[in-house]
């Protein structure tokens, strides 16, 4: 089963528009770590976040923010006032940290995010 | 503080043929893993290594291999290539492991023909 699942296969927005990312995730840990990657076209995988399971404080960093709801198992990243430079794929990610082997992460599929001048 | 290398950045290989990844992880990281990325499968957990030992496996046949060195440098092996195997092969580093934050170097585009 699918333990990430973002629904939005790609996005794409004209320059300044913002952009939400959608992330359901699945576990049975009451411990749990969440993450957010960014990969450009590059290749690299950029890592932008990473929330434990108790704290569902929302954060914002710059023009980036985060919305962890535990109620309906939700991780979103929104983009404030895109730019052409936030093009590319953006994972979620689920590691579940009481499983006493599991140190993996487990990735959805990614969303293609196209901004467009 | 250096990133995550991994060597070669390119790699073309013949069906039936081995080939050995490597990747130096950031300084002080003791966690290395091992992720294969491909169009079909997205990204899949291949192997994590801590100080030089394998502590999970993903669900890959036993042609993938990897080891850790006690500079925490590691590599990994696939034997008897298919071509399915061609893909992004992306390793990252971690103080601890899955938890914790994973910094990816820029992988492994291997192609086999």
């Amino acid at each position: 089963a699918q333990k990430v699942t973002q629904a939005q296969t790609e996005i794409s927005v004209v320059e300044k528009e913002d952009v939400t990312l959608d992330c359901v995730y699945e576990t049975r840990d009451t411990t749990y770590y969440l993450f957010w990657y960014k990969q450009p076209p590059s290749g690299e995988l950029v890592f932008l976040i990473r929330r434990n399971s108790f704290d569902e404080q929302n954060e914002i960093s710059g023009r980036y923010s985060w919305n962890f709801q535990k109620s309906t198992s939700s991780f979103n990243f929104t983009i404030t006032a895109s730019q052409v430079v936030d093009s590319a794929v953006y994972f979620c990610a689920l590691s579940e940290a009481q499983r006493s082997n599991d140190y993996k992460l487990s990735f959805g599929a990614g969303t293609t995010v196209t901004v467009r001048a | 503080k250096a990133g995550v290398t991994q060597t070669p950045r390119y790699l073309i290989k013949t069906r039936g043929q081995q080939v050995t990844l490597s990747c130096s992880p950031i300084s002080g990281h003791r966690s290395v893993s091992w992720y294969q990325q491909t169009p079909g499968q997205g990204l899949q957990f291949l192997f994590e290594y801590f100080s030089e030992t394998q502590r999970n496996k993903g669900n890959f046949p036993g042609r993938f291999s990897g080891r850790q060195f006690s500079n925490s440098r590691s590599e990994m092996n696939v034997s008897t290539l298919e071509l399915g195997d061609s893909a992004l092969y992306l390793c990252a580093s971690s103080l601890g492991g899955g938890t914790y934050e994973q910094y990816f170097g820029p992988g492994t585009r291997l192609t086999v023909t």
